[in-house]
């Protein structure tokens, strides 16, 4: 079975550029998370979304990002303009959703994209 | 003080030992997940629980919902099992919002 499906793995941009990262979760799943990994502090959720429904996105850092999930198989994150401090690897996670909130079922990670602006 | 706290922050052991990483929380909470990040990046959901024991294989995970604290053993370690482990909290009052702890390192020499 095709996991949480991410792309690019890799991508490496100048600041001021715009950057989308990609999200396919798996099939079936309805819900999807947005997570950050630095050094400095560790795991971070930016947003999720249930049912494609943005549900919380508290974490998102500023307005430079968005997220957008414009049907159950595909979710993008968009970093305008992106800045040295956004270099981290970005991983998308989805889960099924039991009616509780997001954190009663097992999230599936996908390999995530590592992020690089100069 | 982080509202999710691992400890170690690090641990190297030898191949075959019993191995215990804790997780102390200051939030209520609904659920636990305790993630595996291997070397190369990828994570993968090892236990979520809200009460009781867990076990998969030689991972086991426990929680005291009165003390906050969660453990996590490994029995006859293994260099394959050298990862950072990860553990998350579901925070009830925070919006369902899931606060990481900075992770233990794993080494486990052969």
């Amino acid at each position: 079975d095709a996991g949480v499906i991410q792309s690019p793995r890799h991508e490496v941009t100048e600041m001021g550029q715009e950057v989308t990262l990609r999200c396919k979760p798996i099939s079936g799943h309805n819900s999807l998370f947005w997570y950050r990994q630095t050094m400095m502090r560790g795991l971070e959720l930016l947003i999720y979304f249930n049912n494609n429904v943005p549900i919380d996105d508290s974490g998102m850092p500023e307005d430079r990002f968005s997220a957008k999930m414009p049907n159950a198989s595909f979710s993008t994150l968009k970093i305008q303009p992106s800045e040295p401090r956004d270099s981290a690897v970005y991983f998308c996670a989805s889960s099924l959703r039991d009616g509780r909130g997001m954190g009663n079922q097992p999230q599936h990670f996908g390999d995530g994209t590592r992020l690089s602006i100069l | 003080k982080n509202e999710v706290e691992q400890s170690p922050q690090n641990l190297t052991a030898q191949e075959g030992e019993f191995i215990t990483i804790n997780c102390s929380y200051s939030v209520g909470i609904s659920a636990l997940h305790w993630l595996q990040q291997h070397p190369g990046g990828g994570i993968v959901s090892l236990f979520m629980l809200s009460s009781g024991k867990k076990k998969h294989g030689r991972l086991i995970a426990t929680i005291n919902i009165q003390e906050k604290h969660s453990s996590l053993h490994i029995t006859a370690s293994h260099p394959r099992d050298s990862a950072v482990y990860i553990c998350a909290a579901r925070a009830v009052n925070r919006d369902d919002k899931i606060i990481f702890g900075k992770g233990t390192r794993l080494h486990i020499l052969p």
